[in-house]
């Protein structure tokens, strides 16, 4: 059973360009939520998706966005970036009901110069 | 809001010594409660979970029981192995938005 999938692992942009990650969740799973870490800090909620709408945001400008689409895969855009938009970028994927745990992808290393 | 913290800096022990971390948390409510790993280069894998108050989770020989009163879910292991060694989350996830605010994590280091 496939896990989360998240492509491309490593990614290098200039300040100012735009990048998409995807996302692909665990087989079954229909909520999918974006996560930045940034090195050496804990995982900050970006956003969660779930029937093809964003239901959750955290405290991220709108140069952030995303989009779920009816397969329930996911994407992530970033506008206009930022040398400190720098970081690891993890998918997680989970059922609706809350109080479930997140399967997570191993991440897109995004590195901005 | 919802918050973890953690015992600052990393954990630096011998293999098959007993390892402790420290987690402490905020919410309103009663929110689940996860610790997750990461090893280098890779995401997080869930380690162990509680759901409620003094439910204990317990996974490849780590534990760790739900403390309401003392608002804690320390992680513990009876003898750390090399392989071990990798970071440690705390995480919450509250009942109404199911989304998870996490610890700053803390690297554990297990010396042969």
């Amino acid at each position: 059973d496939a896990g989360v999938t998240q492509s491309p692992t490593h990614l290098i942009k200039t300040r100012g360009q735009q990048v998409t990650l995807r996302c692909s969740p665990k087989s079954g799973h229909d909520t999918v939520s974006w996560y930045q870490q940034a090195l050496g800090q804990g995982p900050q909620f970006i956003f969660q998706y779930y029937e093809e709408e964003e239901r959750q945001r955290g405290n991220f400008p709108d140069r952030f966005s995303g989009h779920q689409f009816p397969n329930y895969s996911s994407e992530l855009n970033v506008n206009a970036l930022l040398l400190g938009d720098s970081a690891l970028y993890l998918c997680a994927s989970s059922l609706k009901t809350p109080g479930q745990a997140y399967t997570f992808g191993s991440g897109t290393r995004l590195t901005v110069v | 809001g919802n918050s973890v913290t953690q015992m600052e800096g990393p954990v630096t022990l011998s293999e098959e010594a007993f390892l402790t971390i420290n987690c402490t948390y905020t919410a309103t409510g009663y929110p689940s409660l996860f610790w997750y790993v990461q090893y280098p280069g890779e995401g997080l894998q869930l380690l162990l979970k509680a759901t409620k108050a003094d439910d204990k989770g317990s996974n490849k020989g780590f534990e760790a029981t739900y403390r309401k009163e003392t608002t804690s879910f320390h992680l513990e292991k009876g003898s750390v192995q090399v392989s071990d060694s990798a970071v440690y989350f705390c995480a919450l996830s509250d009942r109404g938005n199911n989304r998870l605010a996490f610890g700053k994590g803390n690297q554990v280091v297990v010396i042969p």
